[in-house]
């Protein structure tokens, strides 16, 4: 089956530039979405098709997919941006999941 | 605005039946699949399944033995059954809106079920 990988933990000084890897096979090959998630509270979408923002969503929040890795960049990075991030993409009619990265920011 | 909103039984006993539904306000229902996703305490997403407005149906391979998900076009509801649960099932229960190979964009509220004898 198909894995998604992402390190624990990120940590991030307030203004700064956070980075969030998710590491799968040829992952460049199909899209990869991201999403934000707070203590008690559902995920909430912040990147689509690699690089896209919902509406709504914060210009800070951008993405990338090449190789192996998508990534999320986060600039400027907020307290209110403390939380975890998952990844997720398609393996052929699956959805997968990231194992999720706490971050946090100190 | 879209809005998924979901209930069921919170606390179920080991071999007894998970069933949760949830009811999609706003959209149209018929251009998106919607998909079943939990998340155990303190660890990470785990996708469970989805269905289409024909009733079309994709699961997990690890649960797809004891998973059936079905909908409801007249009350636009769409349903998540998981028999013999056991402790390992306790988790956060999600619906969701999915736009296939888009992304996941509306969640519902989530409904916590716990199995314990």
């Amino acid at each position: 089956s198909y894995e998604l990988t992402q390190p624990p933990s990120v940590s991030v000084s307030p203004g700064q530039t956070a980075s969030i890897t998710c590491s799968g096979d040829k992952l460049e090959d199909q899209y990869a979405c991201w999403y934000q998630q707070k203590p008690g509270q559902s995920p909430v979408l912040v990147i689509y098709q690699d690089s896209k923002r919902p509406s709504g969503i914060p210009e800070r929040f951008s993405g990338s997919n090449s190789g192996n890795t998508a990534t999320l960049t986060i600039s400027g990075t907020q307290a209110m941006d403390e939380a975890d991030y998952y990844c997720q993409a398609w393996d052929s009619s699956s959805v997968v999941f990231g194992g999720g990265t706490k971050l946090t920011v100190l | 605005q879209v809005q998924l909103q979901q209930w069921g039984a919170g606390l179920l006993k080991p071999s007894e039946t998970l069933s949760l539904t949830c009811a999609v306000y706003g959209g149209s229902f018929s251009d998106y699949y919607w998909s079943w996703i939990r998340q155990p305490p303190g660890k990470g997403l785990e996708w469970i399944g989805e269905i289409n407005h024909t009733g079309g149906t994709n699961y997990n391979p690890s649960l797809k033995s004891r998973v059936i998900i079905s909908l409801d076009t007249s009350k636009n509801q769409f349903s998540l059954k998981l028999s013999s649960v056991t402790a390992a099932d306790t988790a956060v229960y999600y619906c969701a809106r999915v736009e296939v190979v888009t992304a996941i964009d509306y969640w519902g509220q989530g409904t916590l079920v716990t199995v314990s004898s």
